[in-house]
């Protein structure tokens, strides 16, 4: 069963306007999420993490638990932000905890 | 500071053939991942392992077999190649805890003819 669901295979903007990238998660327990980029011709990267509560690169996202969601939110998208987007759920595994992805979400800023 | 490498950018291989990925991390994680990422499918996980000589099948571990006999070197070994194992190979480390982020490699892109 698929824990972590990203609607959007691929998401279009023009520079300025805002963006929000869906998450919706499934998990019983006290969730813990993340959001990983993949910039092009770039390694996969952390870009930010619930508990952390931060704005990165002018990105947030705020874990709503009564919607299980944890959307990712800029107000206002550059040409540099386009990149391939990663929600992921980390979950308890023999003592340690592993990373469950969604599909990903490609967003394209067009200029 | 290159944190995790993988052995090859681009592998072309023949059908049938052994192959081996080898990915090593210098940060002294505990846990290592292998991943599949396919347009469309996003990141699957073949096997983690969290400790020395332990391993953990993942999603999709059919057609692989894993190797990690030191802690800082993870490898994935395609038993005999086949065409629908063309994919970018990912892999990863962590520490154990639920806040610590993965740091991957840069991709290892298998084409099996």
């Amino acid at each position: 069963a698929q824990r972590v669901t990203q609607p959007e295979k691929l998401l279009s903007v023009f520079k300025g306007a805002p963006v929000e990238l869906k998450c919706n998660y499934s998990y019983s327990g006290s969730p813990e999420l993340f959001w990983y980029v993949q910039y092009s011709r770039q390694r996969l990267q952390l870009l930010l993490r619930h508990i952390s509560r931060e704005s990165i690169k002018g990105f947030t996202a705020d874990l709503n638990k009564g919607e299980t969601s944890f959307h990712l939110k800029k107000p206002f998208a550059q040409e540099e932000d386009s990149a391939m987007y990663y929600c992921a759920l980390a979950l308890p595994s023999g003592g340690s905890y592993i990373p469950t992805f969604g599909r990903g979400t490609s967003l394209i800023v067009h200029p | 500071d290159v944190k995790v490498t993988q052995s090859s950018r681009y592998l072309v291989k023949r059908t049938g053939e052994k192959v081996f990925l080898e990915c090593v991390q210098d940060m002294d994680h505990e846990n290592m991942f292998w991943y599949r990422q396919d347009p469309g499918l996003g990141l699957r996980l073949i096997y983690f392992s969290y400790d020395v000589k332990m391993k953990e099948k993942g999603d999709i571990p059919e057609g692989y077999s894993v190797s990690r006999e030191k802690k800082e070197r993870f490898s994935l070994i395609l038993e005999s190649a086949s065409t629908n194992q063309t994919s970018m190979y990912l892999c990863a480390s962590s520490g154990t805890s639920v806040y610590n982020e993965q740091f991957f490699g840069p991709g290892t892109r298998l084409t099996v003819l």
